[in-house]
Formats: structure tokens, C-alpha cells, sequence
């Protein structure tokens, strides 16, 4: 069973407009939540990341908003550009010694220009 | 600094071999994770090494194993392949172990006829 969901596989949107990406989790447990982008050919690279003590992240065009009540977050690109066109992973952590990451499936963003 | 490396970067194996993988993380990252990537499942967690010792794994079978060096570079092994093996295996290095901020090379496609 996935713990962490992105039930969008895919996503379109306009250059310049805001894109969107969900991702609910259902294990209370979590503290730590992670954003990675993938490039076909290369590894999933680091993108931002939100403790469970905050409800928003940002760094630059990105921003993670944490709903910790409904056990869902999102990403919010703005304004979205060609170049962020990449599938984009939703991780989990919990705590302890053995803290590791799950992840979702993941979401396919088109950002055409 | 140079990233993660991992090589071969694709394999095409038969059932039944065996194959090793190997894995180099960036200088001065101790932590070395594995990952199986396929379309159905996302990323799982293999194992995690640290100071040449596995500090953590996943639910995989014995068929796959893994080590580490001295010098940080890791490898993993899977025995007696099967077809449901082949995936893109994803390495990533961490300064600390349970760090759950990782830098990822660009993976291994295996490929298992």
C-alpha cells in the first residue's frame, strides 16, 4: 500500500502560468517532506524540502505548503518555465535511527511554452 | 566537486545471472542508499550502507545484497535474476547516514531477458 500518493501522473501547464503538484500521505508518523525533480537520463535531484513544524517553504519559484490536518502537500511553481519540464517525486521521512525515505510515484510536468 | 557515479550506466542480463552495480559517492559522503526505480512501484529503498557496514534495508529478498568499501564506494549485487529485476537502480550518497537530503547518480538500466 502506497503511503505516500501523488495521484496525478501527469501535468500540463503554460509557460508563465503556476503549476500545482499534490501529494497526500497517510502515515502520521512522518516529520520530514522532500520534493525531488527528475530529469530523463539522471538521478532525482534535491528541490526543497518542509519540516512537519511548518506549513510553507520557500526558495525562490518554489514553495511547499504542508496541511498536516489533511495529510497533504503541494508544490507550487511560479512562474513555471520550459526548463522545469521534468517528473517530480514527493518523499517521506519519519523519525529515529532508521529514518528513510518513501516515495510516490511521482508526477510528469509539461510546462509548454 | 564531482557527483555520484555509478556504472555501468546499462546492463542487459539473462535469467538467472547475476550482476554487480557499482556506485561512487561524491568526496567526503560516507553514506551510500540504493534504490530500485520502476514504473509500478516508484523508488524503494534497498539498503543503506555506512562505514562499510548496512545500517538499513528494505523488503527485498536475500537475492540482493550489497557492501561497502573502505573508501566509501559501494556496490550491490543481485544473484539468480529474474525477470521482474529490471528497473533503473539508483545510488545516493549522503554525508551522514539516515540523512534524508541525498544526492543521486544517474542509475543503472538493467535490463533482464
Amino acid at each position: 500500500d502506497q503511503q505516500v500518493k501523488q495521484n496525478s501522473p501527469s501535468l500540463s501547464v503554460q509557460e508563465g502560468r503556476i503549476s500545482i503538484l499534490n501529494c497526500d500521505y497517510t502515515n502520521s508518523m512522518f516529520d520530514y517532506f522532500l520534493w525531488y525533480k527528475k530529469y530523463p537520463a539522471e538521478g532525482p535531484t534535491f528541490l526543497i524540502s518542509i519540516s512537519s513544524i511548518k506549513d510553507k517553504n520557500e526558495d525562490g519559484r518554489f514553495t511547499v505548503f504542508l496541511n498536516k490536518s489533511a495529510k497533504h502537500l503541494s508544490l507550487h511553481i511560479v512562474p513555471s518555465q520550459p526548463g522545469d519540464s521534468a517528473v517530480y517525486f514527493c518523499a517521506a521521512s519519519g523519525t529515529g535511527n532508521n529514518r528513510k525515505l518513501i516515495w510516490g510515484l511521482g508526477t510528469s510536468l509539461a510546462v509548454n511554452p | 566537486k564531482a557527483g555520484v557515479t555509478q556504472t555501468p550506466r546499462y546492463l542487459i542480463k539473462t535469467r538467472g545471472q547475476q550482476v554487480t552495480l557499482s556506485c561512487s559517492p561524491i568526496s567526503g559522503h560516507r553514506s551510500v542508499s540504493w534504490y530500485q526505480q520502476t514504473p509500478g512501484q516508484g523508488l524503494q529503498f534497498l539498503f543503506e550502507y555506512f562505514s562499510e557496514t548496512q545500517r538499513n534495508k528494505g523488503n527485498f529478498p536475500g537475492r540482493f545484497s550489497g557492501r561497502q568499501f573502505s573508501n566509501s564506494r559501494s556496490e550491490m549485487n543481485v544473484s539468480t535474476l529474474e525477470l521482474g529485476d529490471s528497473a533503473l537502480y539508483l545510488c545516493a550518497s549522503s554525508l551522514v547516514p539516515g540523512s534524508v537530503e541525498q544526492y543521486f547518480g544517474p542509475g543503472t538500466r538493467l535490463t533482464v531477458t
